[in-house]
């Protein structure tokens, strides 16, 4: 089946610094990725939409300096969340999604973010 | 916009069945998801179901979707304490690539 990974999948940085996450789809080729972001015992909320070769589309309220993607490849995208502070501690996942249809999304095991 | 809303707790015992309930807003949803999620981890894509299909069993799952209500179900048979996890219904439909999600049905599973 397919199989998407992130790395890392858990970073403690002190405020200020950048941390960059990458997702990778491992046995299929995304031309979407989408980036979402978790709260304890909330729901996924979607942070940006990744798409191959072009800039990414933001939802309303994201911060587009703030949080940085690249998807340089049918494979990878990265997410740099910029300045990162305490606020910005939480649970990243990515997904992706094989070809330009409208197939299933897999999803990325996540990478837990914690900002000091 | 869309909406998707789930019960956010379900208790049952091992063996038997659990149902959980997601209805959504959106008429025009056309592919519906199941994701499980265990403590620490990402979703695991459990089953779907497209929206001109009424029910949909894989082994221990059934989903049912009754489109005039806009309400989806997932039925997981002989519950097991490892089916203990976070499920997530989410949705899709026509002109939109992203997906809603509801809120989560946290099961919890007595041995």
């Amino acid at each position: 089946g397919a199989v998407v990974s992130q790395h890392p999948s858990w970073v403690i940085c002190k405020s200020g610094t950048s941390v960059k996450i990458e997702c990778r789809s491992l046995d299929f080729q995304a031309t979407t990725m989408f980036w979402y972001r978790q709260f304890p015992k909330q729901s996924l909320m979607l942070m940006a939409t990744s798409n191959e070769g072009s800039k990414a589309t933001y939802e309303q309220g994201v911060e587009k300096d703030k949080f940085l993607i690249n998807h340089a490849s049918l494979t990878l995208s990265t997410l740099t969340v910029t300045s990162a502070h305490p606020e910005d501690s939480s649970f990243y996942i990515c997904s992706a999604r094989e070809g330009t249809g409208m197939g299933t999304q897999y999803f990325g095991p996540g990478t837990r973010l914690l900002v000091l | 916009g869309e909406d998707v809303e789930q019960s956010l707790f379900l208790s049952v015992r091992e063996g038997d069945s659990s149902v959980i309930n997601c209805t959504y807003t959106d008429s025009s949803s056309t592919y519906l998801y199941w994701y499980k999620q265990e403590p620490g981890a990402g979703l695991q894509l459990l089953t779907y179901i497209f929206s001109n299909m009424d029910m949909k069993q894989d082994q221990r799952l059934t989903v049912l979707l009754n489109k005039k209500d806009k309400h989806l179900s997932l039925r997981i048979a002989d519950t097991q304490t490892g089916d203990s996890a976070i499920y997530f219904c989410a949705e899709t439909g026509t002109g939109r690539r992203a997906l809603t999600f509801g809120s989560g049905t946290r099961l919890q599973v007595q041995p």
